[in-house]
């Protein structure tokens, strides 16, 4: 059964700041890997999406990089904002169940 | 429309009542997935459809808990004597086609059972 991992479970940072959130699972067959950001009582909105033969995707500050033979994922942020504040959840697809999600990783960053 | 819709935003019922949740798909999705968004947790798979039929509903907790997509496009998650342990955000999410594509998730509705 896959499982998935996603380190720290917080993280506060002051604004400027470059951070890494980590996701990493137990099962390296994969499909695809996703990271989504969740506001406050939101929805679920996706960030990146890497296919299982790709090494990383890049969208504006945020770069994604995965190594599924060790079963990691990484989330960079680069110059984080306060805007960026919110909960970050890293999903995998392996072809059981439609979405496996780690618990997230809740960022603040502050002015 | 624009997203995945999701009515009621927010739903409080009583212990033992039957509860219906709606969601709109983006139009043209013919994938939907339900899900179930435990607080301090994150989402947990519950059913997912292919058009009209239930393509895999291995998540559903017990049988309770039953969905519908009767036209390929809205679907309702229906919860029966509802238990104090059923309080969760339930998420909805559409895809173009398949497994393999970006999900894209309503906003949710918040189920309180009191």
């Amino acid at each position: 059964k896959q499982e998935v991992t996603q380190i720290p479970a917080a993280l506060s940072v002051p604004e400027g700041e470059n951070l890494v959130l980590n996701c990493s699972f137990t099962d390296s067959a994969i499909y695809n890997l996703q990271w989504f950001r969740q506001d406050p009582g939101k929805g679920l909105t996706s960030l990146l999406l890497i296919q299982s033969s790709q090494r990383e995707q890049t969208s504006g500050r945020l770069n994604a990089s995965l190594d599924k033979s060790s079963g990691r994922s990484t989330l960079y942020i680069a110059a984080s904002q306060p805007g960026d504040s919110a909960t970050y959840l890293c999903a995998v697809y392996s072809g059981n169940t439609p979405l496996v999600f780690g618990k997230g990783t809740r960022l603040s960053v502050i002015a | 429309g624009a997203g995945v819709s999701q009515t009621p935003s927010n739903k409080v019922t009583e212990k033992g009542k039957y509860v219906e949740l709606r969601c709109d798909p983006i139009s043209g999705h013919t994938a939907l997935y339900w899900y179930r968004q435990s607080l301090g947790q994150g989402p947990e798979f519950l059913i997912y459809f292919q058009g009209t039929g239930a393509a895999d509903d291995s998540g559903l907790p017990n049988d309770r808990f039953f969905a519908v997509r009767p036209e390929g496009s809205v679907s309702t998650l229906k919860i029966q004597r509802t238990e104090r342990g059923d309080s969760a955000v339930y998420l909805c999410a559409s895809s173009g086609s398949g497994n393999t594509d970006t999900q894209y998730f309503g906003p949710g509705t918040r189920l309180t059972v009191l």
